[in-house]
């Protein structure tokens, strides 16, 4: 069975600062994605970044980047330079590649920037 | 590129009556989604197609919601009779497996049912 955890609730950082948002998966598939949504207040979800299992170095998009550690099953997403609109939840999912379309999200972290 | 389309974006029914939502998936998608969001179940997948056709509904809460996707670039979720239970953020989302980033679902900005 897929899984994924995120063990931070919530979590504050100051404005200008890096935040680092903790994710961890469970999987016995050998191909699989790994992504970060962003849903601010407003509701909607935002696709921040994509690790592929296969993929050995890490990701990064701007001021967003995946640590991905594969023997332990981590993804943590680093955010850097914290702004306002940073301030939002972040979902960590899973998908594997080969054996179907089932995303497997976690049950997010609230990231509140601090000015 | 516009996104995924949803509508309504808020909607406000009473017990009973019939509800339906809207997706317009981005163009050349040839997946579509659609997902619950509660405070108590997180997102929860309900429905996705692949070229328009159901492919697994396992998600769908029970007999009283219903989806259709009568060509690739619409589909419906119906809910009939609707109960306050219903009562959550509903996503659309879609997917081009035929790209280089095949994996990545892109989201609609969701519809808020409340039933009162």
């Amino acid at each position: 069975a897929q899984k994924i955890t995120q063990t931070q609730p919530g979590m504050f950082v100051q404005e200008k600062e890096a935040v680092t948002l903790d994710c961890t998966y469970d999987t016995s598939d050998q191909s699989y994605g790994l992504f970060w949504y962003k849903q601010p207040s407003s509701g909607e979800m935002i696709f921040l970044i994509y690790q592929g299992s296969y993929d050995e170095q890490n990701a990064t998009e701007g001021r967003y980047s995946l640590n991905f550690q594969k023997a332990r099953k981590s993804a943590n997403l680093v955010i850097s330079a914290s702004q306002l609109g940073d301030s939002a939840m972040y979902f960590c999912a899973m998908t594997p590649t080969n054996t179907g379309n089932q995303f497997y999200f976690g049950t997010g972290t609230s990231l509140t920037v601090i000015p | 590129d516009a996104g995924v389309i949803q509508s309504p974006r808020h909607e406000v029914t009473e017990m009973g009556q019939e509800v339906t939502l809207r997706c317009k998936p981005i163009s050349g998608h040839d997946y579509l989604f659609w997902y619950r969001q509660t405070m108590m179940r997180g997102l929860e997948l309900l429905i996705y197609f692949n070229n328009n056709v159901p492919i697994d509904d396992s998600g769908m809460p029970e007999d009283r919601f219903s989806a259709k996707m009568p060509n690739a670039s619409f589909s419906t979720l119906k809910i009939q009779p609707s109960e306050p239970r219903d009562s959550a953020v509903y996503f659309c989302a879609s997917r081009d497996r035929t790209s280089p980033d095949t994996d990545t679902q892109y989201f609609g900005p969701g519809t808020r049912l409340t039933v009162l």
